[in-house]
């Protein structure tokens, strides 16, 4: 089946610490994106990524870095410089255009 | 760049009608969207509206849009307990990229 499978669906960073995020899309699409959800508000766009080996920076990508060396895949590093890393990720693909975007399920990432 | 705005909380009993609002501030935004969210998860498209119409009707779901005043409202009818979830509105902009509202969680009460 088709889809965008994000892993792991909890991960736990000491403080300090880079972590990636994996996303994964069989799904052929273009355009991917990755959103952080903190409680109580909305998706905020991290970065995004419209080809292969190409990325741009979202609304909040300081602290945060990707790369896009594979159509279905998109990673996100957290790294050090994140100061409040303690959210929810999640990942999307879709084709590039007003069309619908396809969501993973997400990563709950706890600094402890 | 654009702003989508929902309010934050909606309780409606079971076999009501419920209708979330939201506002967009682009008007180029080409498509509106309706996400929901169950806890822990990712997004699904519920439902979408193309700017030139009015309403769209998707068995349960009624999208309304009034263009003139940026406003998007998505109606469920015969609210169930299984609808209980967050809400998202979305507009997409300039870049074709996605803004996402805040999130309307809706409660129903059985």
């Amino acid at each position: 089946d088709g889809g965008i499978t994000q892993s792991p669906k909890y991960l736990f960073r000491k403080e300090g610490q880079n972590v990636t995020l994996s996303c994964e899309q069989n799904l052929n699409h273009d355009a991917m994106y990755w959103y952080r959800q903190d409680p109580g508000q909305g998706l905020r766009l991290i970065y995004y990524s419209q080809i292969v080996n190409d990325f741009q920076k979202g609304d909040i990508a300081e602290g945060y870095s990707v790369s896009r060396e594979k159509k279905e895949s998109f990673p996100l590093t957290v790294t050090s410089a994140q100061k409040n890393p303690t959210a929810f990720y999640l990942c999307a693909s879709s084709i590039p255009g007003p069309t619908e975007a396809f969501f993973g399920q997400g990563t709950r990432l706890t600094v402890v | 760049g654009e702003d989508v705005e929902q309010s934050l909380f909606l309780s409606v009993r079971e076999g009501d009608s419920s209708v979330i609002n939201c506002t967009y501030t682009d008007s180029s935004s080409t498509y509106l969207y309706w996400y929901k969210q169950e806890p822990g998860a990712g997004l699904q498209l519920l439902t979408y509206i193309f700017s030139n119409m009015d309403m769209k009707q998707d068995q349960r779901l009624t999208v309304l849009l009034n263009k003139k005043d940026k406003h998007l409202s998505l109606r469920i009818a015969d609210t169930q307990t299984g609808d209980s979830a967050i809400y998202f509105c979305a507009a997409d902009n300039a870049g074709n990229m996605l803004t996402f509202g805040g999130g309307t969680r809706l409660m129903v009460k059985p």
